[in-house]
């Protein structure tokens, strides 16, 4: 069975400090990945993916991740932290040639202070 | 395009009464599926579907009927509602093939709702 593991739910980084929010993964088979931001009363929408190409993955907003398989690991991070990266972020894990089932971690609360 | 839709967008309701969250998308996916949304629990599956007359049961089933009669379209029948079903709803579709296109998730803005 796959599964997702957020540590931290909740982070605080001062503006301009750096991002990272952690995600490890179980699976017995390769995964895709896939990092979601939630805004306040909004739904999901997709930061980046990892799909078995490239282990480095830059997404939108200034994210990116890395797919490290030895480590299990697909953290993101965002170099320089803006007052508007405040928001939930969620990792979530699909099998390959697993229908498009995806499971969730239970996500990380970012905040942002000046 | 519009997307995904869900409506309504607010709901309460007393205990043991029925109602239907709806779910449209126009963007010809083929899968579609609902999630549920509780503090600390992330997204859980209730119920999906890879296509028109296909459905099936995720993670939490249970108090949810769903169907699939048209592509378009996947609601969500709460048939006589609980206080645990207290939660945010979300509504999310994709392609089914396999490979990059079929991988990303498109969500709708939720539905929250409040079962008294």
């Amino acid at each position: 069975a796959q599964s997702v593991t957020q540590l931290g739910s909740h982070v605080s980084v001062s503006e301009g400090a750096l991002v990272l929010l952690r995600c490890n993964y179980s699976s017995s088979v390769p995964p895709y990945l896939f990092w979601y931001v939630q805004y306040p009363n909004q739904g999901l929408q997709l930061l980046l993916k990892y799909t078995s190409a490239a282990t480095l993955v830059k997404g939108i907003n200034g994210f990116e991740a890395e797919f490290k398989k030895s480590e299990t690991s697909f953290h993101l991070t965002k170099p320089s932290a803006h007052m508007s990266d405040a928001a939930e972020y969620f990792c979530a894990v699909k099998l390959t040639g697993g229908g498009n089932k995806l499971t969730f971690g239970t996500g990380t609360q970012l905040k942002v202070e000046l | 395009n519009a997307g995904v839709t869900q409506t309504p967008k607010f709901q309460v309701l007393k205990t043991g009464q029925s109602m239907t969250l709806q779910c449209a998308q126009d963007m010809n996916h083929e899968y579609m599926s609902w999630y549920r949304q509780d503090p600390g629990m992330g997204l859980r599956l209730i119920h999906y579907s890879v296509g028109a007359g296909i459905t099936d049961q995720g993670e939490v089933p249970n108090g949810y009927n769903v169907s699939r009669s048209t592509t378009e379209d996947f609601p969500l029948r709460l048939l006589s509602a609980a206080p645990s079903q207290t939660s945010v709803y979300f509504c999310a579709s994709s392609y089914s093939s396999q490979g990059a296109r079929g991988n990303e998730q498109f969500f709708g803005p939720g539905t929250r709702l409040t079962v008294l």
